[in-house]
């Protein structure tokens, strides 16, 4: 069955430094999302994206944030200058439409640590 | 605002108790309902939905029935299994796509 693939599976980055959690949604879908889970709290949406651009955002999702689909296959969240607090596990999910009915799919996520 | 509640963890059980976790929501407009399921070291897998007032969905011998009237979708299982310990997340997701979490439920199943 295909997946949701994300790499890398743990990331450690210095505060202040930046860092790109990349992700491979499934081929035939075309809705693209980013949640995080900090530890111990729950699952909360980040943003969502189709026809390469950004379609909902969060307030958590500031000009710290990008996203980008760099190609066919990838779709990246970047964080420019990464603070304490964004340590967390991040997912990324794809749908094969906005349906509120269609499941996401979600990957195996990224833990991001920020010393 | 639009959000889910569900039962503190971690629960814990011997196998082959049965099973039930308390989840409720509060949303405008007529809600999909999702149960995901995050097993250790892995990521978020769909257990089953619910579209519409008094659907039931199933899946790997759980269910949840969409209740309008109290604003439920409790999962539950007849009989556990020691290979169910993970963490149960109850979700909406309203017209919109994006989904609406609750904190999840820890459960563990002792042999």
């Amino acid at each position: 069955e295909p997946e949701v693939t994300q790499t890398p599976s743990h990331q450690v980055t210095q505060m202040g430094q930046e860092v790109i959690l990349r992700c491979v949604p499934i081929s035939n879908h075309l809705y693209f999302y980013w949640y995080r889970q900090i530890l111990g709290q729950k699952v909360e949406f980040l943003v969502s994206f189709y026809n390469n651009e950004i379609s909902e955002k969060s307030e958590i999702f500031d000009d710290q944030f990008s996203v980008e689909r760099p190609d066919g296959s990838n779709f990246t969240l970047k964080i420019r200058s990464t603070k304490l607090e964004d340590s967390a596990m991040y997912f990324c999910a794809s749908s094969t439409d906005g349906n509120s009915n269609q499941p996401q799919h979600f990957g195996d996520g990224t833990r991001l640590s920020i010393l | 605002g639009n959000s889910v509640t569900q039962m503190e963890g971690p629960v814990t059980l011997s196998e082959e108790a049965f099973l039930t976790i308390n989840c409720t929501y509060t949303a405008t407009g007529y809600p999909s309902l999702f149960w995901y399921v995050q097993y250790p070291g892995e990521g978020l897998q769909l257990l089953l939905k619910a579209t519409k007032a008094d659907d039931k969905g199933s899946n790997k011998g759980f269910e949840a029935t969409y209740r309008k009237e109290t604003t439920s979708f409790h999962l539950e299982k007849g009989s556990v299994q020691v290979s169910d310990s993970a963490v149960y997340f109850c979700a909406l997701s309203v017209l919109d796509d994006k989904i609406i979490f609750g904190k999840g439920t820890r459960l563990h199943i002792l042999p």
